[in-house]
């Protein structure tokens, strides 16, 4: 079945520093993959995706790229700032299988001024 | 995008009781699905709803438990049944939406349940 994995956290930074967060999955076929993010208190929302292999999505200065090769989609910013402060998911889409979303396990981002 | 609205936002519950969850959304929407985050957890899918016809159920979730409704293509509603202290969790709606290139899930605010 599919299965996404993400890197433990929480991952502690310091404002202005990089961020990546580890992201691998496990699908057949050719899924979609997806970045959300967690807010405290709020809902999740949609950061970013890639449809294909070799894609890039981006939004608020994040970015991941679909690496079939690797089977990852790793998030990375390169200046986090503490309003970046949240649970990033990852999740990937079998287009196989109703589109339901497989989500991996949240990494926490702790960020300090 | 679409705006999603769920109600209660949350709950305190007494063991053994019932709670059913409302999902709202601004646009008609073919497929809605409903999650559960378990208290530090990532989100497991419950059942995948659409309009008109019975909701499939994930493995580990049965109908008598999660029972559902789909009565139009803006509002869903779940109800947790028979609850035990290991129900308590966020609740969250999803709906899935055409994007720029491909299909894309938007989130409700979710519905935080306490059972006692």
């Amino acid at each position: 079945g599919n299965s996404v994995t993400q890197m433990e956290g929480p991952v502690t930074l310091s404002e202005e520093a990089f961020l990546t967060i580890n992201c691998t999955y496990t699908a057949t076929g050719y899924p979609s993959l997806f970045w959300y993010v967690q807010y405290p208190g709020e809902g999740l929302q949609l950061l970013l995706k890639a449809t294909k292999a070799d894609d890039k999505g981006s939004n608020k200065g994040f970015e991941a790229t679909y690496r079939k090769e690797t089977t990852s989609f790793h998030l990375e910013k390169g200046s986090v700032q503490v309003s970046d402060s949240a649970v990033y998911f990852c999740a990937l889409s079998d287009n196989n299988a109703g589109n339901m979303l497989t989500f991996g396990g949240g990494t926490r981002l702790m960020v300090k001024p | 995008s679409a705006v999603i609205s769920q109600k209660p936002s949350r709950d305190i519950c007494q063991r053994g009781t019932s709670l059913t969850i409302q999902c709202q959304v601004d646009s008609q929407v073919t497929m809605m699905f409903w999650y559960r985050q378990q208290p530090g957890q990532s989100l497991t899918l419950i059942a995948t709803a659409n309009q008109g016809s019975e909701a499939t159920y994930e493995s580990g979730f049965v109908i008598d438990k999660f029972p559902i409704s789909r009565p139009n293509l803006t509002f869903s509603t779940l109800t947790v049944s028979n609850m035990s202290p290991e129900d308590s969790s966020i609740y969250l709606c999803s709906v899935e939406l055409p994007g720029t290139s491909g299909y894309e899930q938007y989130f409700g605010p979710g519905t935080r349940l306490t059972v006692t």
